[in-house]
């Protein structure tokens, strides 16, 4: 199974400084047909997840455009411009290049 | 507006059995894979099993292959996912999910979920 190691795993940040969660999977995403299924999801407390953004960078309607992806092959990054208080929540990485699809451990982010 | 709504969780036995189902609205359901995700208490999210859109294309993970069983109805627009011989470490909510149309399937991971219905494996 592709295995997706999330840091940190709890992020305190200050409100409207920048944040950033790092993903990494144990074997390439890239998928035969050239595309790479890398995921992100947010998940607030007592909420269902919901789905941030899709094939690396690619943002999902209504989600703020503080919010961005990138990254390659193993390597990914979520990166948050300006926290808010509405951006404490559990925040995942999925991939879905290969069977099992598989999550991240999780990264907390709270306000300090 | 999109909607995904589980239902069937509930407290059941060790070697239990349960049936979920996940009643789906405001998309055109036989033309998207859709899947069964899992979240322990207090833990993180784990993928269970999917379905493409016809049906006959299923996926299953290591931990429920062989008692777990995913269907859908695409008459009804509902997903299902029969669970036997249920074990402690099965607790958990289970969400159903909305994966991509065609080819994509669940490749972009899902993006509607449900609110999730409790599974509690207790003695």
């Amino acid at each position: 199974d592709v295995v997706m190691t999330q840091s940190p795993l709890s992020l305190p940040v200050t409100l409207g400084q920048p944040a950033s969660i790092s993903c990494r999977s144990s074997q390439s995403l890239v998928y035969s047909d050239g595309n790479t299924y890398l995921n992100w999801f947010q998940q607030r407390p007592g909420q269902s997840p919901r789905r941030l953004i899709y094939k690396v960078s690619n943002r999902d309607s209504g989600v703020p455009d503080r919010f961005s992806g990138s990254g390659s092959g193993t390597d990914f990054t979520l990166k948050i411009s300006r926290v808010e208080a509405e951006d404490v929540a559990v925040y995942y990485c999925m991939q879905g290049s290969h069977w099992p699809r598989t999550f991240g451990q999780g990264t907390k982010l709270e306000i300090k | 507006d999109v909607q995904l709504a589980e239902s069937g969780g509930g407290l059941v036995q060790p070697g239990g059995s349960l049936r979920l189902s996940c009643a789906a609205s405001g998309f055109s359901f036989s033309s998207y894979a859709m899947s069964w995700v899992r979240q322990a208490p207090g833990k993180g999210l784990e993928w269970v099993s999917a379905m493409s859109g016809s049906g006959g294309i299923i996926y299953y993970a290591d931990s429920v292959k062989g008692r777990f069983t995913i269907s859908r109805d695409n008459s009804k627009n509902t997903l299902f996912l029969q669970m036997n011989s249920l074990r402690v470490e099965d607790t958990a909510i289970y969400y159903c999910a909305k994966g991509g149309s065609g080819s994509t399937g669940t490749k972009v991971g899902f993006d509607c979920w449900g609110q999730g219905t409790l599974v509690t494996i207790s003695s």
